[in-house]
């Protein structure tokens, strides 16, 4: 398995300003990715995040809105950027460890 | 892309009674399953997963079966307990192997009544 863990866990941002949530796991990983959960909704995926090269975004998803950083096999970034009510959703990290997928704690994002 | 459907939307059962969820699949070259626990405030939690070379596996209370022929796979929770409700999620790869992001379905809330 593997221990993954994120930052804030929580927070509430005004509109038009932009978040940075932290993932960092604990143990080297090939393939990290970024979720979106909206209020009483399931899981969508938003980008896989590659070490070394830019993320692959899904379908809805934009590099300007959400941009991602991987600089090393243990650590990844998420923005929100200029943020919307819209934007109120849990963001989940997620790693591939062994052929199986595991998940952060989430960060749980208000935007007023 | 992968389309996967899930049902029930919402399931009550007594406590010590069996649950089944079910889900469905598109992609027929999927191989990998896995099944999600989600308390609330909490991430999902891997329960039990099953891949494609075999049609069944349990763990204590939980077993996992894949009819890839009909492209459906279930959950089955025998002796339910209170410990046992939250919402449940299955899952399936786009494509081929569990390299690439999950697509999930859309979940069932378990309620166990005393």
């Amino acid at each position: 398995s593997a221990v993954i863990s994120q930052k804030p866990s929580r927070d509430i941002c005004q509109r038009g300003t932009s978040l940075t949530i932290q993932c960092q796991v604990d143990s080297q990983v090939t393939m990290m990715f970024w979720y979106r959960q909206q209020p009483g909704q399931s899981l969508t995926l938003i980008a896989t995040a590659n070490q070394g090269s830019e993320a692959t975004y899904e379908s809805g998803f934009v590099i300007d809105k959400f941009p991602i950083s991987r600089p090393n096999l243990t650590f990844s970034t998420l923005t929100v950027s200029n943020m919307s009510p819209e934007d109120s959703s849990i963001y989940l990290c997620s790693v591939e460890n062994t052929d199986t997928q595991y998940f952060g704690p989430g960060t749980r994002l208000t935007v007023l | 892309g992968e389309n996967v459907e899930q049902h029930p939307s919402t399931l009550s059962v007594q406590e010590g009674d069996s649950a089944v969820i079910k889900c469905t699949y598109s992609d027929s070259a999927s191989n990998y399953f896995p099944w999600y626990k989600q308390e609330l405030g909490k991430g999902p939690q891997l329960i039990i997963d099953i891949r494609s070379n075999v049609g069944e596996k349990k763990d204590q209370r939980i077993a996992v079966t894949l009819n890839k022929t009909a492209k459906h796979f279930s959950l089955h929770i025998t002796e339910t307990q209170p410990e046992d409700s939250a919402v449940y999620f299955c899952a399936a790869p786009p494509s081929g192997g569990g390299a690439d992001g999950l697509t999930f379905g859309k979940g069932t809330h378990l309620i166990i009544q005393p």
